[in-house]
């Protein structure tokens, strides 16, 4: 079955520390891959989208992803994370499923961040 | 531009009873995709109007419906309201149906149903 895991529901992180956000992903073919971004009360921001050419991938705020198809994994990354980003993170897949296209989303990470 | 709105932000129903939302997109956006989320089934995908076309559909019973207008602004209807319908309902705009073109989400009308 189609589906996209998520398997950190909840990562907390010192402000100034990396981050990685863990994506995986059961798909056949060849998916669309993408990373938003949900702080509270608010709809999603779209961090970045991976569709074909480089594995490596630059979103905004800083972030980055890298898809790895020997893995289905698509984990999203920081260097250095700011208070302003904690958020609840969202992996998701385009993928075709009964001859139409529809989004597949991750369960979400929540980050939390300290100081 | 003005953001994707919706309306109404809040809304309280009570079971049986039906619902519409509305979505205005982004001034020159074409394509209008919908979601429900919920604590428990999370982020879900409902469809996708382009054109005043349903392109796409996700898995949701025939209860959920929607149109869309010359102008691009859409509707989304609940017939029959469960209690298993209070969510979040998300509308996100592009300007056209291909995958390659970033969706922008409005804030949500968050129904609850009673």
């Amino acid at each position: 079955a189609q589906s996209v895991t998520q398997p950190d529901i909840h990562i907390t992180v010192s402000e100034g520390a990396s981050l990685e956000l863990r994506c995986n992903y059961s798909y056949g073919a060849t998916p669309y891959l993408f990373w938003y971004v949900q702080s509270p009360g608010q709809g999603l921001q779209l961090l970045l989208k991976y569709f074909s050419g480089d594995t490596l991938v630059q979103g905004i705020k800083g972030f980055e992803a890298e898809f790895k198809r020997s893995q289905s994994s698509f984990n999203l990354r920081k260097p250095s994370v700011h208070w302003s980003d904690a958020a609840e993170y969202f992996c998701a897949v385009l993928m075709n499923s009964g001859g139409y296209q529809k989004v597949t989303f991750g369960t979400g990470t929540k980050l939390q961040v300290i100081p | 531009k003005a953001g994707v709105t919706q309306t109404p932000r809040y809304l309280i129903k009570t079971r049986g009873q039906q619902v519409t939302l509305s979505c205005s997109p982004i001034s020159g956006h074409r394509s209008v995709s919908w979601y429900q989320q919920t604590p428990g089934q999370g982020l879900q995908f409902l469809f996708e109007y382009f054109s005043e076309t349903q392109r796409n559909k996700g898995n949701f019973p025939g209860r959920f419906s929607g149109r869309q207008f010359s102008n691009s602004r859409s509707e989304m209807n609940v017939s029959t309201l469960e209690l298993g319908d209070s969510a979040l309902y998300l509308c996100a705009s592009s300007s056209d149906s291909r995958p390659q073109e970033t969706q922008y989400f409005g804030p949500g009308t968050r129904l609850l149903v009673l």
